[in-house]
């Protein structure tokens, strides 16, 4: 079945560092490709996303390549900012034979982001 | 426009209770999903519909049930509470159909079972 798997660990930086969150992904087909972001005491914001090889999903400051050869959506940001402190997950949601979506989701374990001033 | 809304927010219930959660989604989304997410962890697929029709079952056991309306609200209901099943339970909205269909989450029903 589908999987997800992300860097392993809490990630703690300095305000202004550069972010990497690594994420690979197991998957028949071509899934479509996401970065949710979930703040202390809400739900989940999606961050950015890509749906096809190649493609490069940004917002924020945060971009992620899609990458089919490694299988993987690695997470990066050039200058991370306290505000950035949250759990990142990377997820996948498949298209059927059909080329139809109906939006479930596998997530990763998560990556707490902690940013010092 | 309003988001994903989901009733009640915070719930607390004793072992063997029953207990129904409710999610409204984004107006004109016909997909409505349920995921459980324990403290630590990443949400976990639990039931998908798609036009009153369930479309994907996670790995939960037959306890969990769902329904969707036909206003495309959505009810979770957990038969039997263990403590196992604490968690916040969140529902996601989307289009559905063909193509790439984001999903929208809401903020989540926290669920204690004591």
């Amino acid at each position: 079945g589908d999987s997800v798997t992300q860097m392993e660990g809490p990630v703690t930086l300095s305000e202004e560092a550069f972010l990497t969150i690594n994420c690979t992904y197991t998957a028949t087909g071509y899934p479509s490709l996401f970065w949710y972001v979930q703040y202390p005491g809400e739900g989940l914001q999606l961050l950015l996303k890509a749906t096809k090889a190649d493609d490069k999903g940004s917002n924020k400051g945060f971009e992620a390549t899609y990458r089919k050869e490694t299988t993987s959506f690695h997470l990066e940001k050039g200058s991370v900012q306290v505000s950035d402190s949250a759990v990142y997950f990377c997820a996948l949601s498949p298209l059927n034979a059909g080329g139809t979506s109906y939006g479930k989701l596998t997530f990763g374990q998560g990556t707490i982001l902690t940013v010092h001033p | 426009d309003a988001g994903v809304t989901q009733s009640p927010t915070h719930l607390i219930k004793t072992r063997g209770q029953h207990v129904t959660l409710r999610c409204s989604p984004i107006s004109g989304h016909k997909s409505v999903s349920w995921y459980q997410q324990v403290l630590g962890q990443g949400p976990q697929f639990i039931f998908q519909y798609y036009e009153k029709e369930e479309r994907g079952r996670g790995n939960f056991p037959d306890r969990f049930s769902a329904r969707q309306f036909p206003n495309y609200s959505s009810e979770l209901n957990v038969n039997a509470l263990l403590l196992g099943d604490s968690a916040l339970y969140l529902c996601a909205s989307s289009l559905g159909g063909r193509g790439l269909t984001e999903a929208f989450f809401g903020q989540g029903t926290r669920l204690t079972v004591v």
